[in-house]
């Protein structure tokens, strides 16, 4: 079967530095996506990796390993509105999205 | 604001009731998507419409009914629902479906209570 795990719960601090790392096995694989879901808001887009390798985009950093089947997004510099469930989903063969049931990240002060 | 707009934001029905949600993206995209959202469960793809076709049906009970009337609008008509069936409904569009790099962009969802 197809499966995406990432943790359930992070705490951090603000102006700190946390990694969420996601670890997924699913038929074919077509990019990796990040996407962060304020409380009651929409999911909304982070990031998008389908080559190994880091990608940078200002404070947010996410990497691929397609060898070990595992990607992870950094967060540096953390502020208070970073407090969000960040959302792992692999596009397996058909292009479809296969989502995990995501991280929700806590920022104290 | 993603492009996605949905209504109604909250929703509180009877299983006897029947009720319907609306979708409607202003992004010019092929594709739309049905999500169901559970509390610490994955995102659940329901439907999927690419060019006004339902490509996607992952085995949703009949109580969910779908439609697409043109590229920008999608509907779920709701009816007989079970407590279950409580939980946050997205929509969200993109492009096309499939591709690489195809980022999906959410509504804000319909939390739905079925009492």
């Amino acid at each position: 079967g197809q499966n995406i795990d990432q943790p359930t719960e992070m705490t951090a601090t603000e102006g700190a530095i946390v990694q969420i790392n996601c670890t997924y096995q699913t038929s074919g694989f077509n990019g990796l996506f990040w996407y962060q879901q304020h409380a009651g808001e929409a999911p909304t887009f982070l990031s998008y990796n389908v080559l190994d390798g880091l990608e940078e985009k200002g404070r947010f950093s996410s990497f691929l390993s397609r060898s070990k089947g595992y990607s992870y997004l950094l967060l540096k510099e953390l502020q208070m509105k970073d407090s969000a469930s960040y959302l792992c989903a692999v596009s397996d063969s058909n292009y479809q999205l296969i989502w995990g049931a995501g991280t929700k990240l806590i920022i104290k002060p | 604001e993603t492009g996605v707009t949905q209504t109604p934001r909250h929703l509180v029905m009877g299983m006897t009731n029947k009720k319907s949600l609306k979708c409607e993206q202003h992004l010019g995209h092929n594709a739309m998507y049905w999500y169901k959202q559970s509390a610490k469960k994955p995102l659940e793809l329901m439907f999927v419409y690419n060019f006004k076709e339902q490509t996607e049906n992952n085995s949703v009970p009949s109580r969910f009914s779908p439609e697409c009337p043109n590229s920008s609008h999608l509907f779920l008509h709701l009816h007989t629902l079970q407590p279950e069936d409580s939980a946050l409904y997205l929509c969200a569009s993109s492009q096309d479906q499939g591709g690489p790099s195809n980022e999906q962009f959410f509504g804000p969802g319909t939390r739905l209570t079925v009492l």
